[in-house]
């Protein structure tokens, strides 16, 4: 499979505890985003890396959330001291970014946090 | 500010049926939008895309129109089939860089055989 490949798919956790959750991308693909989503929505964004510099972050990442791709390849996101409110599907992307065509993101399956 | 919505959260039809899906946008600026679909347990998937200076692209089995009098696009399924059931969002980029995606809230497609 050379789609996007998220582990794991289900996390389930007390509040208060520590999760990481790892994305990796389409291979050559050079930029990798993070989406948030709650059940009846659309895919909120978080952050997004270009090779293995983070290049923006929303606003919906408190200093709780942390994500890393350090050598631009796979990423990893980690929420310290989960909250209730963290529970979603957490789907990560990947474009592959030349010239001034517009990118198409591919997304995985995504990883279904349920902080109880 | 700017937003991306739709107009219905859920439409049934029949195998065989046309379908049409709506979306708003408030942004007169946008000039590029995507259509994905999302089955259950999966993530978004790229359906097909236009750009504003097109009214209107096809692809297979698939169109999308866009009107940006009224600021309004739509996607057309032709001949939907019970594999066309899922989510459909339409999506713009939130800047003038693409770099992030603006999903509208989505609608469910129900297809009954």
């Amino acid at each position: 499979d050379t789609g996007v490949s998220q582990n794991p798919r289900h996390k389930i956790t007390k509040r208060g505890q520590n999760v990481t959750f790892r994305c990796d991308p389409i291979s050559e693909h050079n930029r990798l985003y993070w989406y948030r989503q709650t059940l009846g929505q659309g895919p909120e964004f978080l952050t997004y890396f270009q090779n293995e510099a983070q290049l923006e972050k929303s606003r919906l990442l408190s200093d709780r959330f942390s994500a890393e791709r350090p050598k631009g390849s796979f990423s990893t996101l980690e929420i310290q001291r989960t909250e209730q409110g963290d529970s979603a599907m957490y789907l990560c992307a990947s474009s592959l970014v030349s010239g001034l065509a517009n990118e198409k993101l591919f997304f995985g399956s995504g990883t279904q946090l349920s902080v109880l | 500010g700017e937003s991306v919505g739709l107009h219905l959260p859920t439409l049934s039809v029949q195998e065989g049926d046309n379908s049409i899906i709506n979306c708003a946008y408030s942004n007169s600026a946008s000039d590029y939008f995507i259509w994905y679909k999302q089955e259950s347990g999966k993530g978004p998937q790229f359906i097909i895309d236009i750009r504003s200076n097109m009214d209107k692209r096809q692809g297979q089995r698939v169109t999308v129109l866009l009107n940006k009098t009224v600021k309004h696009l739509s996607l057309q399924i032709a001949a939907t089939q019970p594999g066309d059931s899922a989510v459909y969002f339409c999506a713009e980029p939130t800047f003038s860089g693409y770099s992030t995606l603006t999903f509208g809230k989505g609608t469910m497609l129900l297809v009954s055989p």
